[in-house]
C-alpha cells in the first residue's frame, strides 16, 4: 500500500454508539494531522501529532478523542456525536509539522443521526 | 472578516478555455501558498507550491502570487475535462496553514 489510508470510508452512527476512524501513512512522514471538511466551510485542523506527540489540538470537542501510536498510524476515537458533526473527516501527514506540503488520505464520510 | 477569501463557485467553463482561479488574504504574515486540488471523493491533493511573489509555472497550470496586492491566482490553460474538480488556497506563515472554502470547477466538453 503507498500514501495515506483511511478506514472505514463511510459510516452512519447514532448519537449514542462508539465507533473509531483509522489512518495509516506509508511515507515515513513524522507529522499526522485529522482535518474536518464540511460543505462550504474551509478545511477545520482538529489534531496535529508530531513524532506521535499531540502539538494541536484545535479547541475540539471532548467527544473526538485522537490517539496516535506511533508515527504511521492514527486514530479518532467518536463518542455521543451530534448531527453537526456529520462531515467528511481528513487525514493527512507530513515531512514535519506544519509545512504547508501535506498528503491526505481519501477521508471517511461520517453521518450521525 | 475572514483571514482567506475563495468564491466557492461553481465555475463552469468550456474545455480548451483559460481557467482563472483566486484568492485573496487579510494576513500579512502569510509567506507560502499553496494550492490543492480535490476530486469528488477523494482527498485533497498538492498541486503547486509557491513562497515568492510572481509566477510559478508547471505544464499548463500557472500559480500566481502577489503579495503586495494579498492575492493569489491558479491559472489553467487549455482545460480539459479531467480538470474538473475543486481547488482550494492554502496559505501559512509561521505556524498553521489556512485553507480556503474551495472552488467548485466543471470543465464542458
Amino acid at each position: 500500500e503507498t500514501g495515506v489510508t483511511q478506514t472505514p470510508r463511510h459510516l452512519v452512527m447514532g448519537m449514542t454508539n462508539k465507533k473509531s476512524l483509522k489512518c495509516e501513512q506509508h511515507l515515513g512522514h513524522n507529522a499526522m494531522y485529522w482535518y474536518k471538511q464540511s460543505a462550504k466551510k474551509p478545511l477545520e485542523l482538529m489534531f496535529v501529532y508530531n513524532f506521535k506527540e499531540q502539538t494541536e489540538n484545535n479547541s475540539v470537542p471532548s467527544r473526538f478523542s485522537p490517539e496516535c501510536p506511533n508515527s504511521s498510524h492514527l486514530f479518532l476515537h467518536l463518542h455521543t456525536l451530534q448531527p453537526e458533526d456529520s462531515a467528511l473527516y481528513l487525514c493527512a501527514s507530513s515531512h514535519g509539522g506544519h509545512t504547508g506540503e501535506l498528503f491526505f488520505g481519501e477521508g471517511s464520510r461520517l453521518t450521525v443521526l | 472578516q475572514k483571514e482567506v477569501e475563495q468564491d466557492p463557485g461553481p465555475l463552469s467553463v468550456p474545455e480548451g478555455a483559460i481557467v482563472s482561479l483566486n484568492c485573496t488574504y487579510s494576513n500579512s504574515a502569510f509567506q507560502y501558498f499553496m494550492w490543492y486540488r480535490q476530486y469528488s471523493r477523494k482527498g485533497p491533493e498538492l498541486l503547486m507550491y509557491t513562497y515568492s511573489s510572481g509566477n510559478k509555472e508547471d505544464g499548463r497550470f500557472t500559480a500566481q502570487v502577489d503579495k503586495s496586492s494579498k492575492y493569489i491566482s491558479l491559472f489553467i490553460r487549455d482545460s480539459q475535462p479531467s480538470d474538473s474538480a475543486t481547488y482550494l488556497c492554502a496559505m501559512r506563515g509561521n505556524e498553521k496553514l489556512t485553507f480556503g472554502t474551495g472552488t467548485r470547477l466543471t470543465i464542458i466538453p
